[in-house]
């Protein structure tokens, strides 16, 4: 049970480029999030997803776009990265229902520079 | 908009003390909080997680309460220890379908052998 996987979980980018960050869970769970993480800030909700095929906006989304096609994975997409976009970005799902608590689970983060 | 504070930003104490950790909250209408901790460079680990009808959950050394009313929580660490030292960060599960979860800025927490 691998839980959260995030991949690249180290990536350098050039200014323009653009890239993608995956996130997998093998927990069934409903509800994905994409965080990004800078010195003293705590982490900062880019975009979430409730479900297969929807997406919604979170505290910090510009710049970024994100996808669910599938239950189990939620893409972040950088079409054309900032020097800003620097960070360490997190992904975590979560399932809630009558039974669960609702607990979020994190993967091991990936760190992005753009140069 | 939930907004989530944590006092102090930082702390130092000596091995063994007992300590104290404060989260607030704005807005009172929150699903559940959990308290996370993180080392430096690493990823985050849950230590608890307390639903809105609950008043503390408990686990080893660490205790968490809730007051929902006034917003706030609390994590309270027991008989310090060195390996305690990190970022403790709180999250409350919050919005019109509790579909959001937002996170304050986190104490780091320095424990002195």
């Amino acid at each position: 049970n691998a839980g959260v996987t995030q991949t690249p979980k180290f990536r350098v980018l050039k200014t323009g480029q653009s890239m993608t960050l995956l996130c997998a869970q093998d927990m069934n769970h409903e509800y994905m999030y994409w965080y990004r993480q800078d010195p003293g800030m705590g982490l900062r909700l880019i975009h979430y997803s409730v479900g297969e095929g929807t997406t919604a906006k979170g505290e910090v989304p510009d710049g970024y776009n994100v996808s669910r096609l599938k239950k189990q994975n939620f893409l972040l997409g950088l079409e054309s990265a900032a020097p800003s976009q620097t960070s360490v970005y997190f992904c975590a799902s979560s399932y809630l229902g009558s039974v669960n608590t609702g607990e979020l689970f994190f993967g091991e983060g990936s760190r992005l520079t753009v140069l | 908009k939930q907004e989530v504070t944590q006092i102090p930003a930082a702390l130092s104490v000596p091995e063994g003390e007992n300590l104290v950790l404060n989260c607030s909250f704005t807005d009172s209408a929150i699903y559940n909080l959990q308290w996370f901790r993180q080392d430096p460079g690493k990823g985050l680990t849950s230590l608890l997680l307390i639903q809105s009808s609950q008043r503390e959950q408990t686990s080893g050394r660490l205790n968490a309460s809730l007051d929902k009313s006034s917003g706030r929580s609390t994590l309270y660490i027991a008989a310090s220890q060195p390996g305690d030292s990190a970022t403790y960060l709180c999250a409350v599960r919050t919005g019109t379908s509790y579909d959001k979860v937002i996170f304050g800025p986190g104490t780091s927490l320095s424990v002195i052998p």
